[in-house]
């Protein structure tokens, strides 16, 4: 079974700095998907950035970015010139090409400091 | 607002009632979800429908029983309620393919007293 795993449980950044949360994935199929969710006290999920495996460059969205070694099996997300509005809990998530189930890590809790 | 509604947001039951999770998507969604997101657990699934008229368990099965009633709606069930599923509950859908990520209602936190 895949697994997904974040080892940080709470990172704190100051804002307008920039912060790494990190992620790694265990799986021995070569085709899938991972995902970044955001889950702000307001408790919704929100999708803010997505990977293909078969894809080697690095996805980015604005302020958001990834550092994918699917070697590695690694998953990070990058978060650049970091707001108020960023902090929020941050789940990593596996999604397989051939099951049609999200697996999702523990989370990473973001704290940004005024 | 298009969607996926979850009903009711907030529930306090007594151990041994039963009661049921509402969820509808409006997305024209073939693939549901449950999930159960518990502190340091992440969020773990519970059933999940591929398509209308099919459900499969999740990881976390145990307690719950799911109906899909058509293609829009996807319903949980407690049907003994018991403390240890106090959690927050959270529907999701997606289109079937695996490079979607899914659209997740605002969640039901249910506390089993």
């Amino acid at each position: 079974a895949q697994t997904v795993t974040q080892s940080q449980p709470e990172m704190s950044v100051q804002e307008a700095e920039t912060v790494t949360l990190s992620c790694t994935y265990d799986t021995s199929e070569s085709d899938y998907y991972l995902f970044w969710y955001k889950q702000p006290p307001s408790r919704q999920m929100i999708l803010v950035i997505r990977q293909e495996a078969y894809k080697q460059q690095n996805a980015t969205e604005n302020r958001f970015s990834v550092n994918f070694q699917k070697a590695a099996k690694s998953f990070s997300l990058k978060i650049s010139d970091s707001q108020l509005g960023d902090a929020a809990m941050y789940f990593c998530a596996y999604r397989s090409a051939f099951r049609n189930k999200l697996v999702f890590g523990a989370g990473t809790i973001l704290r940004v400091k005024s | 607002n298009a969607g996926v509604t979850q009903t009711p947001k907030f529930q306090v039951l007594k151990t041994g009632q039963s009661m049921t999770l509402q969820c509808a998507q409006d997305m024209n969604h073939n693939s549901m979800y449950w999930y159960r997101q518990d502190p340091g657990m992440g969020l773990r699934l519970i059933y999940y429908s591929a398509s209308e008229g099919t459900t499969d368990k999740g990881e976390v099965p145990n307690g719950y029983n799911v109906s899909r009633l058509n293609k829009r709606e996807f319903s949980l069930r407690l049907e003994s309620a018991a403390p240890s599923q106090t959690s927050v509950y959270f529907c999701a859908s997606s289109e079937a393919g695996p490079d979607y990520g899914y659209t997740f209602g605002s969640g039901t936190r249910l506390t089993v007293v």
